[in-house]
C-alpha cells in the first residue's frame, strides 16, 4: 500500500521567507510526528499530533515554527522568516498505534 | 533529558558480524526501538526490544539490558547493502510515543 509521502522533496528559499511543508500519512494512522534531522546528526522530534487532541509542540524550537493537521490526516509544517540554522531534511512519520514509526522520504529545506 | 551514546562509525567486510551499541539516559523508559537510514533515504524500523533480552529477525538481532541502561544491534553475514546509518531511539513517554533519537551510526561494509 501507499507510504507516508512528503512534499517538495527539496526547498530552497531566502532567508526571511515562510515555507510550507506537506506531509500526507498512511490512510488509517492515528499518529503523526514531525522531525527534522540535520547533516550527520540523529532526528530530533518538533511535534506529535494524535487523532483529535491537542498536539504535543513541546519540540518546536521557536515560535516561528507552527504545525497543523486538517481532517485528522494531512499535516502542513510552516516555518515564518526562515534563518539559515532551519536548513535540514524534515521528516514526517506515523504510525497506526504500534511502536514502529513509518518515515516518509523527508523535505530537503535549504535557506540561503 | 534524554540523551543516547552509540559510537560514530564502525567498518566491517563482508560476511563478517558487527554489533552496535547504544547507552542511554532518560526521564522514562518503554522500549529501545533501531532505524536504519540508507543515505538520503528515509529511516526504517528494524526493530523493538520492551523487554530484557535478545530479538532475532533474519540477519538482524537486537538486545536490551534495562538495568544497565544498555542495548545493542547486531548485524550477521554482512552484506555490501547493509552499508547505512543505524539509529537507536528511545521511547519514553507512555502516551506519545515519540522517539528520542541517538546521533547514529554510520556502518561501512568492505568488500
Amino acid at each position: 500500500g501507499a507510504g507516508v509521502s512528503q512534499s517538495p522533496s527539496n526547498k530552497v528559499t531566502e532567508k526571511g521567507k515562510d515555507v510550507e511543508l506537506r506531509c500526507d500519512p498512511i490512510s488509517g494512522h492515528t499518529a503523526l510526528y514531525w522531525y527534522r534531522q540535520s547533516l550527520g546528526q540523529g532526528l530530533e522530534f518538533l511535534i506529535y499530533f494524535q487523532g483529535n487532541s491537542a498536539p504535543d509542540k513541546s519540540g518546536l524550537p521557536s515560535d516561528r515554527f507552527s504545525a497543523e493537521r486538517t481532517g485528522g490526516s494531512v499535516s502542513t509544517l510552516t516555518i515564518q522568516r526562515t534563518q539559515q540554522e532551519d536548513s535540514a531534511v524534515y521528516l514526517c512519520a506515523s504510525n497506526p498505534g504500534t511502536d514502529t514509526q513509518y518515515f516518509g522520504p523527508g523535505t530537503r529545506l535549504t535557506v540561503l | 533529558g534524554q540523551s543516547l551514546e552509540q559510537p560514530s562509525e564502525v567498518t566491517a567486510v563482508e560476511g563478517a558480524i558487527v554489533q552496535i551499541n547504544c547507552t542511554y539516559q532518560t526521564s522514562g523508559f518503554y522500549g529501545l526501538s533501531w532505524y536504519q537510514q540508507h543515505d538520503g533515504g528515509a529511516p526504517t524500523f528494524l526493530s523493538y526490544n520492551a523487554l530484557d533480552g535478545l530479538e532475532e529477525t533474519g540477519r538482524f538481532s537486537s538486545f536490551l539490558s534495562r538495568s544497565d541502561s544498555y542495548g545493542y544491534l547486531l548485524l550477521q553475514e554482512l552484506q555490501m547493502k547493509d552499508s547505512a546509518s543505524y539509529f537507536c531511539a528511545v521511547r519514553d513517554e507512555g502516551g506519545r510515543r515519540a522517539l528520542t533519537f541517538g546521533s547514529g551510526t554510520r556502518l561501512q561494509v568492505q568488500p
